[in-house]
């Protein structure tokens, strides 16, 4: 079936401290999404993009759909304690009602 | 902001019995899911329910499961004879079906089979 690879599969990185990751597939898909998780709940939406090549920001989060269709990186910018927690991407083959297909997930620690 | 909410937070169950969890979806939503997450792996999907019937399930959704929506406001999810691999955060989501309106998901139930 489709999958999505994450990577890195966790970083440890210092309060401050910019953060990159990214979620690449064999397959095309028509929307990606980036989800926060934190211990115990459930996935928080933190952006959603629609169309290839779209770069979208919130607050100090920044994603993009790759031009392929294939990819999608989330960055985060100037880091701060309660960035820690997974985040994983999910996509969508056809429209925004199909299911999410979820990636494997990055495990963020910040340190003081 | 409207929120999906999921009950119990917490169920202890003993192999070979049923389950049902609880979810209710955000009221103006359409289209439902169940998701499952085993401990330390990723969220996979299970169903996704529209317009009172099943419009796509997973291999993961045999005939153990199964979902309903008895009501206006909940969607349950049915697990028959469970087995100790069923141990895991079961999420519920919902969307309204609206162009550009991804999915939003519960705090989940965390499943326990002994």
């Amino acid at each position: 079936g489709q999958q999505l690879n994450q990577s890195p599969q966790s970083m440890f990185i210092q309060e401050g401290e910019d953060v990159s990751m990214n979620c690449t597939s064999s397959s095309i898909f028509n929307t990606w999404l980036w989800y926060k998780q934190d211990p115990g709940e459930g996935p928080v939406l933190l952006i959603a993009l629609y169309k290839a090549g779209e770069l979208t920001s919130n607050g100090r989060l920044t994603a993009q759909f790759g031009i392929t269709r294939k990819d999608s990186f989330l960055n985060i910018s100037a880091s701060i304690p309660s960035d820690v927690g997974i985040y994983f991407c999910a996509g969508q083959t056809r429209y925004n009602t199909d299911k999410l297909i979820f990636g494997t997930g990055t495990r963020l620690q910040v340190f003081p | 902001e409207p929120e999906v909410t999921q009950t119990p937070s917490h169920q202890v169950t003993q192999m070979g019995q049923e389950v049902i969890l609880r979810c209710v979806p955000i009221s103006n939503h359409l289209y439902f899911y169940w998701y499952r997450q085993i401990l330390g792996q990723k969220v996979e999907f299970l169903v996704s329910f529209y317009n009172n019937e099943i419009s796509e399930k997973s291999e993961i959704f045999d005939d153990q499961f199964s979902v309903e929506r008895p009501d206006g406001s909940n969607f349950t999810l049915k697990i028959r004879s469970t087995k100790l691999e069923d141990s895991a955060m079961y999420f519920c989501a919902s969307c309204p079906g609206e162009v550009l309106q991804p999915q939003h998901f519960g705090d989940g139930t965390r499943l326990s089979i002994l």
